[in-house]
């Protein structure tokens, strides 16, 4: 199946910095890539829709001043946290969608985000 | 109503078990279905993917759809301690989103 590399895996940051997660499709084109958090013992919960070469769409909810992605090509998509406090902590998880098969998600390995 | 149920378990089991994964959903639109595997602190794996009623086999793992009354099945038999995971059922309307039911966790003792 198709690889989806995300890192880094962990991330521990103070509270007030910035942290960058970086989601790559290694081996197929992503034109639409997901951002999901996951809280313990809890499914996925969407957080955006990623689009190369146009603004990310937002779920409810959702900061977007906060939570700044970025897709700037077919293969890469990132999200940067800004400003992180505590209430950030959280699992995060890209996925994409391979050109090919438009209902096919293929996930990154996470990020496991901790602000001190 | 949800869109889909997904029991959360935990559901354990003693190896070599048949286990049996289920999920309703009530959008009748949905037109493909699929199963993830989430162990933790990991990303989801696809495990099953299908299109139409009926059932799929991949070695020890057998997705069932019946469309007619909007429920979906993960059958695992000969069940391992490694297939310890969460198990998410997955449904796509051919479109964008993909809508995932809450996860269930299962436990294969040895």
């Amino acid at each position: 199946g198709a690889v989806v590399s995300q890192h880094p895996s962990w991330v521990i940051c103070k509270s007030g910095t910035s942290v960058k997660i970086e989601c790559r499709s290694l081996d197929f084109q992503a034109t639409t890539m997901f951002w999901y958090r996951q809280f313990p013992k809890q499914s996925l919960m969407l957080m955006a829709t990623s689009n190369e070469g146009s603004k990310a769409t937002y779920e409810q909810g959702v900061e977007k001043d906060k939570f700044l992605i970025n897709h700037a090509s077919l293969t890469l998509s990132t999200l940067t946290v800004t400003s992180a406090h505590p209430e950030d902590s959280s699992f995060y998880i890209c996925s994409a969608r391979d050109q090919g098969t438009n209902e096919k998600l293929f996930f990154g390995s996470g990020t496991q985000l901790s602000v001190l | 109503q949800k869109e889909v149920e997904q029991d959360p378990g935990p559901l354990s089991v003693p190896e070599g078990a048949i286990v049996s994964l289920n999920c309703t959903y009530s959008n009748s639109a949905f037109q493909y279905f699929m199963w993830y595997r989430q162990y933790s602190r990991k990303g989801p794996e696809l495990l099953m993917y299908t299109y139409s009623s009926g059932n799929k086999e991949d070695g020890r793992f057998t997705a069932q759809v019946d469309k007619s009354s909007k429920y979906i099945s993960l059958f695992i038999r000969d069940s391992q301690p490694s297939d310890s995971a969460t198990y998410l059922c997955a449904f796509n309307t051919g479109g964008f989103k993909t809508i995932f039911g809450a996860g269930t966790r299962l436990f294969v003792k040895a």
